[in-house]
């Protein structure tokens, strides 16, 4: 079945460093990538997405890009702020599935 | 569009209790996926529902769970009777392959806390 495994966390940087999250896929086919946050106290939300090879997907000033050639698709920012400290969950949907498949959540801490 | 409602927002129980969750999905999404989420287990699909009939309920912890979607508007997870490992958050989430692709819209969830 499809599976996604992302970086164990928490993830604890300085306000300004350079955000990478590593996400890596199993699947059969050809499925839609996912990026979504989940902010203390609320539902998850999408944050950028990615449905074909090569394809990057874009928000908020973060990018991640579709490498199928490494089934992965690790979750980007130059610059991260406070503001961004919450969980991020990599997903994939479609690929023979209907299900929806999420990884366990990297949680970010940025400090001041 | 509101999003998708989900009520109560919390719900303090005592073990035993049938407890009953609802969700209002996004109006002319079709799919809707009922979650689970605590900090041992992560984020757990629990059922799935595609124009108001669920497709897959293996996520369905035991017997205790039970889910309806008597209209594409409205769905509610019971537990009945309600046990302490049953605490966690509780999202509802939909989703229209057709006018979103496979994006899922989560609602705020229920905090659950069953004592």
């Amino acid at each position: 079945g499809n599976s996604v495994t992302q970086m164990e966390g928490p993830v604890t940087l300085s306000e300004e460093a350079f955000l990478t999250i590593n996400c890596t896929y199993t699947a059969t086919g050809y499925p839609s990538l996912f990026w979504y946050v989940q902010y203390p106290g609320e539902g998850l939300q999408l944050l950028l997405k990615a449905t074909k090879a090569d394809d990057k997907g874009s928000n908020k000033g973060f990018e991640a890009t579709y490498r199928k050639e490494t089934t992965s698709f690790h979750l980007e920012k130059g610059s991260v702020q406070v503001s961004d400290s919450a969980v991020y969950f990599c997903a994939l949907y479609g690929g023979g599935s209907y299900i929806p498949t999420f990884g366990r959540g990297t949680s970010l801490i940025v400090h001041p | 569009d509101a999003g998708v409602i989900q009520s109560p927002r919390h719900e303090v129980t005592e073990m035993g209790q049938e407890v009953t969750l609802r969700c209002k999905p996004i109006s002319g999404h079709n799919s809707l996926f009922w979650y689970r989420q605590t900090m041992m287990r992560g984020l757990e699909l629990l059922i799935y529902f595609n124009n108001n009939v669920p497709i897959d309920d293996s996520g369905m912890p035991e017997d205790r769970f039970s889910a309806k979607m008597p209209n594409a508007s409205f769905s509610t997870l019971k537990i009945q009777p309600s046990e302490p490992r049953d605490s966690a958050v509780y999202f509802c989430a939909s989703s229209s392959r057709d006018r979103d692709g496979y994006e899922q819209y989560f609602g705020p969830g229920t905090r659950l806390t069953v004592t």
